[in-house]
């Protein structure tokens, strides 16, 4: 049973560019959380989706940022026209029930590194 | 306000010695706390959770006790050894997602010096 899946591991781009981050969860896992990381600094909660819908959206940016979990496929986080601010490592989660209340461990892919030149 | 606050911020011990990372949350209702190890440029990982039913959980080296009565939980790592050195995480359910999500702590970079 692979883990979470992320690609790709490192991406580059400059300034304006769009940036697609993809998420496989593990198998038979249909919840989803995205979480963004600076250097030195903790993760922070970004979005939870399950298949097809946006549960809570609360922690990502309101412009440029997108995130969805198709019925079919990975979950993408999308960045548009991208900004030196969100160099970051972002990583993304999977549990097979919701976290809470029923206290499923959340298991992390190996992240994407996001450099903004 | 949701909020789970983590401290130290950095631990630098002696191997072989204890280290003790301690995490307050503001919701009395939460009832489930993990702890995630990140080593360097790698993913978090789950080491050790407890649930409010218990006020203790040990894993050989690793220990977690909770204080649901002051709202705070704390990690303990006995004998610490090289391998230990990492940024550890602690998480709760708090506030408005806490009937499916965490907040977690800031971080706590733990050093074992040789």
């Amino acid at each position: 049973n692979a883990g979470v899946m992320q690609n790709p591991r490192h991406l580059v781009r400059r300034r304006g560019q769009e940036a697609r981050l993809r998420c496989s969860p593990m198998k038979g896992h249909s919840h989803v959380y995205w979480y963004r990381q600076l250097p030195e600094e903790g993760l922070k909660f970004m979005v939870y989706l399950q298949k097809e819908n946006i549960i809570d959206e609360s922690g990502m940016p309101k412009e440029r940022f997108s995130a969805e979990f198709p019925k079919e496929g990975p979950s993408i986080l999308r960045i548009q026209q991208v900004v030196r601010g969100d160099s970051a490592a972002y990583f993304c989660a999977s549990s097979p029930l919701a976290t809470v209340p029923l206290n499923n461990e959340q298991f992390f892919g190996p992240g994407t590194r996001l450099t903004v030149l | 306000g949701e909020n789970v606050e983590q401290h130290p911020s950095t631990l630098s011990v002696q191997e072989g010695d204890s280290a003790v990372i301690k995490c307050t949350y503001s919701d009395s209702a939460s009832n489930y706390f993990p702890w995630y190890k990140q080593e360097l440029g790698k993913r978090p990982q789950l080491i050790i959770d407890i649930r409010s039913n218990v006020g203790e959980k040990k894993d050989q080296r690793i220990a977690v006790t909770l204080n649901k009565t002051a709202k705070h939980f704390s990690l303990h790592i006995t004998e610490t050894q090289p391998e230990d050195s990492a940024v550890y995480f602690c998480a709760a359910p708090v506030g408005f997602r806490s009937n499916y999500q965490l907040i977690w702590g800031a971080g706590t970079k733990l050093i074992i010096k040789p």
